[in-house]
């Protein structure tokens, strides 16, 4: 989606380092969401953020901060990363009322 | 534990067939029901969403919702091979919750 930008969108990174993921809205949207997307499970909701510095934990946030600092970007950091972080991560936003909409997703491989 | 259940398929229909998808959930508070188109390699495009008791017709995709049984349904009329994707249903409880999906396959 054009208003919607993920960065990098492929990721190779070892295990224990840190990783930063970066989606950037030109949407002016006031909500943001980060997923990760797995076999078997669906999307799982991580984080999600209701303006500038307002984060909130979603059903699968150990393991992972976020930061919003402007309305624009919101970042997903691993903090020590592992194995089991090897998936397809997808930031949405949401306009009030309407469904998401969804970036172009990172594919991160931890090895 | 919010839960949004679809069968995973593959659903097999033939070019120019009616493909029904389902979709049921645990919370009877929901409010809000999307239909979301994922191709292989690609983000979830919403494709429908519906709020009320019914049938909510666009194009050729049509979004049925019953509460009283906690069903979602999405009927594609005429459907062709470039339909050929994963559906995933999501409901809103706070914010969207996401079923598996289920994988349609149109052979022409």
């Amino acid at each position: 989606d054009a208003g919607i930008t993920q960065s990098p969108r492929h990721k190779v990174t070892e295990t224990g380092t840190p990783v930063t993921l970066r989606c950037h809205q030109t949407e002016n949207h006031r909500y943001m969401y980060w997923y990760r997307q797995d076999p078997g499970h669906g999307l799982r909701l991580i984080h999600y953020s209701y303006g500038v510095k307002d984060t909130d934990k979603g059903e699968v946030s150990d393991g992972y901060s976020v930061s919003r600092s402007k309305t624009e970007d919101f970042l997903l950091t691993l903090e020590s990363a592992t194995s089991s972080q090897t998936s397809v991560y997808f930031c949405a936003t949401q306009d009030s009322g309407v469904g998401y909409t969804f970036g172009s997703g990172t594919r991160l491989t931890v090895v | 534990q919010k839960e949004v259940e679809q069968n995973s398929g593959p659903l097999s229909v033939p070019e120019g067939a009616i493909a029904s998808l389902n979709c049921t959930y645990s919370d009877r508070g929901s409010q809000s029901f999307f239909w979301y188109r994922q191709y292989s390699g690609k983000s979830p495009e919403l494709i429908m969403f519906i709020y009320s008791n019914g049938d909510k017709e666009d194009g050729r995709f049509t979004a049925q919702l019953n509460k009283a049984s906690q069903y979602v349904s999405l009927l594609i009329r005429d459907s062709q091979p470039s339909d050929s994707a994963t559906y995933l249903c999501a409901v809103t409880y706070e914010k969207l919750v996401f079923g598996t999906g289920t994988r349609l396959l149109v052979s022409p």
